[in-house]
């Protein structure tokens, strides 16, 4: 089976731009993630789609941040507009049941905001 | 909030050598424990989990062990190699909650 996909892999954008990543969950995964990343530091949650529905944001750092995923299918996270603070790599992840069970990941996209 | 504690930062270890790296949790309700290995510039994958009915888990090399009443688990790898280089993550959840994880460990393997 294809497993997740992150577009684009790395985005280089100005502070107070706007960008948008996407994330193609493996089909048939009800629930997909966002994690990131930043530099040296752990993997932060920053929210979880069941299906269409945001079952937990409670990690979104700020109303900068907006998730969707329409129809339940593919995800984006656009960050609008963009924080020097915002830089790292942003993850997605998607698995078949909520919470223990695995998490396939993305390969990743690295945000860097100048 | 809920949290998981994960030490070393750093751990470097001569190769043949085991490495052994710890995790503490703090929510006595979590079940479920993968750890996740990540290679320089690639996604974080699944390299074993364990859940909360079991005290330990072994495939090949590595092993995991899981303290319910101390709340903490392990992760083991023996006879480590160059290609056992990575940063690794532990993580906790409950089920129908998100993970949670630890700050990661950078394994160096020293030829």
């Amino acid at each position: 089976e294809a497993g997740v996909t992150q577009f684009p892999s790395h985005s280089v954008i100005e502070k107070g731009q706007t960008v948008t990543l996407r994330c193609d969950p493996i089909s048939g995964h009800d629930n997909l993630y966002w994690y990131r990343r930043v530099m040296g530091k752990e993997i932060k949650f920053l929210l979880h789609f069941v299906k269409e529905s945001k079952q937990d944001e409670s990690g979104m750092p700020n109303n900068r941040f907006l998730a969707e995923r329409t129809g339940g299918t593919y995800s984006t996270l656009k960050v609008q507009p963009a924080e020097l603070e915002d830089s790292g790599v942003y993850f997605c992840a998607s698995s078949r049941i909520t919470g223990g069970t695995e998490a396939f990941f993305g390969q990743g996209t690295r945000l860097t905001v100048v | 909030g809920e949290n998981v504690e994960q030490h070393p930062s750093t751990l470097s270890v001569q190769e043949g050598d085991s490495a052994v790296i710890k995790c503490t949790y703090s929510d006595s309700a979590s079940n479920y424990f993968p750890w996740y290995k990540q290679e320089l510039g690639k996604r974080p994958q699944l390299i074993i989990d364990i859940r909360s009915n079991v005290g330990e888990k072994k495939d090949q090399r590595i092993a995991v062990t899981l303290n319910k009443t101390a709340k903490h688990f392990s992760l083991h790898i023996t006879e480590t190699q160059p290609e056992d280089s990575a940063v690794y993550f532990c993580a906790a959840s409950r089920s129908n909650y998100q993970l949670i994880w630890g700050a990661g460990t950078k394994l160096i393997i020293k030829p």
